[in-house]
């Protein structure tokens, strides 16, 4: 997998947006990025992933830049429960199932 | 069900012991995976199921063996562990197919080698 840089943390305050990037300039066009986020001692949750397009859910937002060499998820309305480290993963397409591997991640604080 | 469930949460072994831990899932995935957390550092992949067969086993020492009994468990046998084997250990699964591939992952065994 290629490999992605991450602040090691933010701070945000509560309802306000929180925005975190990530690095991977290094990144092949059949990678996807996924963000995981693991609030403490629990295990990681899946928050978004994409290609080439910005997505949306329920969580969060992802914007890849048009070169892919970077993206920013967006936590619109961030609240205390955010509070986590948030990974950043670029993986290849069409990996089956190849596990993932973590980096070091974004400790984010949301500061009430 | 759209859960990982991991038991038990928390464990305590001496380094003469052997216990298990075990993971389920009944949500259809065929592929499991096997996580170490040490404190403050990012999960490490262990070990990958696919179909009920070992695919990948990240050079875990034998002290760590694995079992598939069947597609919806996944188990994790400890034996003549060391005190640095101390961690949480993560269990997830996903559905193995090509493309994305969202992995969901249990809350975790805590394990302390004394």
């Amino acid at each position: 997998d290629a490999k992605t840089t991450q602040p090691p943390s933010m701070d945000c305050a509560e309802g306000r947006a929180a925005n975190l990037p990530c690095n991977h300039s290094t990144i092949s066009g059949n990678e996807y990025v996924y963000w995981y986020r693991q609030i403490h001692s629990q295990g990681p949750q899946y928050i978004i992933h994409g290609l080439k397009n910005n997505e949306t859910n329920e969580m969060a937002s992802l914007i890849i830049t048009e070169d892919r060499k970077s993206s920013t998820l967006i936590l619109p309305h961030a609240t205390l429960r955010d509070t986590a480290v948030y990974y950043c993963i670029v993986r290849v397409v069409g990996g089956g199932a190849d596990g993932l591997t973590f980096g070091k991640g974004t400790h984010l604080i949301i500061q009430p | 069900d759209t859960e990982v469930t991991q038991t038990p949460k928390h464990l305590v072994m001496g380094m003469t012991n052997k216990k298990s831990l075990k993971c389920e899932q009944h949500m259809g995935h065929r592929a499991m995976y096997w996580y170490k957390q040490k404190a403050k550092k990012p999960p490490e992949l262990m070990f990958v199921y696919s179909y009920e067969k070992l695919s990948i086993n990240e050079s875990v020492p034998s002290r760590f063996s694995p079992e598939c009994p069947n597609s919806s468990l996944l188990n994790l046998h400890l034996h003549a562990l060391q005190p640095e084997d101390s961690a949480l250990y993560l269990c997830a699964s996903s559905q193995a197919v090509h493309g994305a591939n969202v992995l969901t992952f249990g809350a975790g065994s805590r394990l302390t080698v004394l």
